[in-house]
């Protein structure tokens, strides 16, 4: 069965402070690793799309990595406005997204 | 532009009672999926649309819960009978295509009393 595993459920930071997220995957075909930024009381925001092993996505202070197993998403030098959840999903066969049960980022100035 | 819209935000209502929810995907987005989000769960997949028609129904819990889309654009998730069980966000998201990312709307908060 198709699994997706995040940790640490939670992370504080002081602004500044650079960390990683991880997200652990097991699916059948791989056809897309997907990470999106959650705000309370909001639907998931898309953040990258990662597909294959080395592959790598940037933008502002977000990195998105991915290996055959794993995927990082990390935050440097976070500012409280990064404060959210960091949800993960992998995609296999069908069109469907497995997602993980997300990072809750707090991010203190 | 106008991203995926979700009606209503927030419904409350009776055990027992049917509710329709629905959903406005991007205006030219083909794909179609409903999730659910429960208190400390992951969003679990209910049912996707291609076009008018739902290849993927897996993820429906009961038979109490159905949904459908028309002209390819707006989609309802109907339960029917409801459970106090079936009190969760439920989001809506659309593609532009089967492999394009997902776009979410920010979901309809279903309480049952």
């Amino acid at each position: 069965e198709d699994q997706v595993t995040q940790s640490p459920e939670a992370l504080r930071l002081q602004e500044g402070e650079s960390s990683s997220l991880n997200c652990s995957y097991t699916v059948s075909g791989l056809r897309g690793l997907f990470w999106y930024r959650q705000d309370p009381g909001k639907g998931p925001e898309f953040l990258f799309t990662l597909y294959s092993a080395g592959e790598e996505k940037e933008k502002e202070r977000l990195k998105a990595t991915l290996t055959k197993k794993e995927s990082f998403l990390h935050i440097t030098a976070p500012k409280p406005e990064d404060s959210a959840t960091y949800l993960c999903a992998a995609r296999s066969g069908f069109q469907k997204l497995v997602f993980g049960t997300g990072t809750r980022l707090l991010v203190s100035p | 532009g106008a991203g995926v819209s979700q009606s209503p935000s927030n419904k409350v209502t009776e055990k027992g009672k049917d509710v329709e929810l629905r959903c406005d995907p991007i205006s030219g987005h083909t794909a179609l999926y409903w999730y659910r989000q429960s208190l400390g769960q992951g969003l679990e997949f209910l049912i996707y649309f291609q076009g008018n028609s739902a290849p993927d129904k897996s993820g429906l819990p009961s038979d109490r819960f159905s949904a459908e889309r028309t002209g390819g654009s707006v989609s309802t998730l109907t339960i029917q009978r409801t459970q106090q069980e079936d009190s969760a966000v439920y989001l809506c998201a659309s593609s532009f295509g089967e492999q394009q990312p997902q776009h979410f709307g920010d979901g309809t908060r279903l309480s049952i009393l």
